[in-house]
């Protein structure tokens, strides 16, 4: 993935409210994907996962929709909570191989 | 039962200095994972290991850089004389297994932040 250094993209939304968190992968052939929570001090925690076969899959509060003919990725997280504040990361697989590629992350606020 | 477990948690070292970093990967876990985080980035994959064979060492990024899994359980990542861009968290991650062509979730472990002064 590509590096924004200290400076995260960042998603403030509303206690309540839906967010969408976007991400642009770079391997046409890569065929599993996966999303990461990591808060504070701790590891990334897996939340969802996707495969190329499949455009949407749906997860408890959580939505990955997969596009791609356009190599994008989204997860909406519904009625955001404080405890989903943490920065989500994007991950790529391909065929199988031992290699995760990681996006850069976005930062996400939630505002009580 | 217990998650992925690092020590030490923190370690600061001088310049120059050998360092030992520890994972104890999920009992049972055949697969197990190496990656460096720099403040402000997603992971980059250094090396993965399924039980004590390292199948890709590729992402190691010089040759002062060396991991081992001597019994298939414990992993060390070594670092030969540490240099300032060495500082990062080094996190760890095992799954269950590893099949040919078959993804499986990752579990990772809380990380060990090293500083290089």
């Amino acid at each position: 993935g590509e590096s924004v250094g200290l400076h995260l993209p960042t998603l403030s939304v509303q206690e309540g409210d839906n967010s969408i968190i976007n991400c642009a992968y770079s391997n046409s052939a890569s065929d599993y994907f996966i999303w990461y929570k990591q808060e504070s001090g701790k590891g990334p925690q897996f939340i969802i996962d996707i495969r190329s076969n499949m455009d949407k899959r749906q997860g408890q509060r959580v939505t990955v929709l997969l596009n791609k003919t356009v190599k994008h990725l989204s997860l909406q997280i519904a009625a955001t909570q404080p405890g989903d504040s943490a920065v989500y990361f994007c991950a790529e697989n391909k065929g199988g191989g031992f290699k995760t590629i990681f996006g850069a992350g976005t930062r996400l606020f939630v505002k009580a | 039962g217990a998650g992925v477990s690092q020590s030490p948690r923190y370690k600061v070292a001088k310049r120059g200095q050998d360092v030992a970093l520890r994972c104890d990967p999920i009992s049972g876990h055949v697969s197990l994972f190496w990656y460096q985080q720099a403040l402000g980035q997603g992971p980059e994959f250094l090396t993965y290991f399924q039980n004590e064979a390292q199948l890709d060492k590729s992402g190691l990024p010089s040759d002062r850089f060396f991991a081992e899994r001597p019994e298939g359980s414990v992993s060390t990542l070594k670092i030969q004389r540490t240099q300032q861009e060495d500082s990062a968290v080094y996190l760890c991650a095992s799954s269950f297994h590893r099949l040919a062509g078959v993804q499986e979730t990752q579990y990772f472990g809380p990380g060990t932040r090293l500083l290089v002064l």
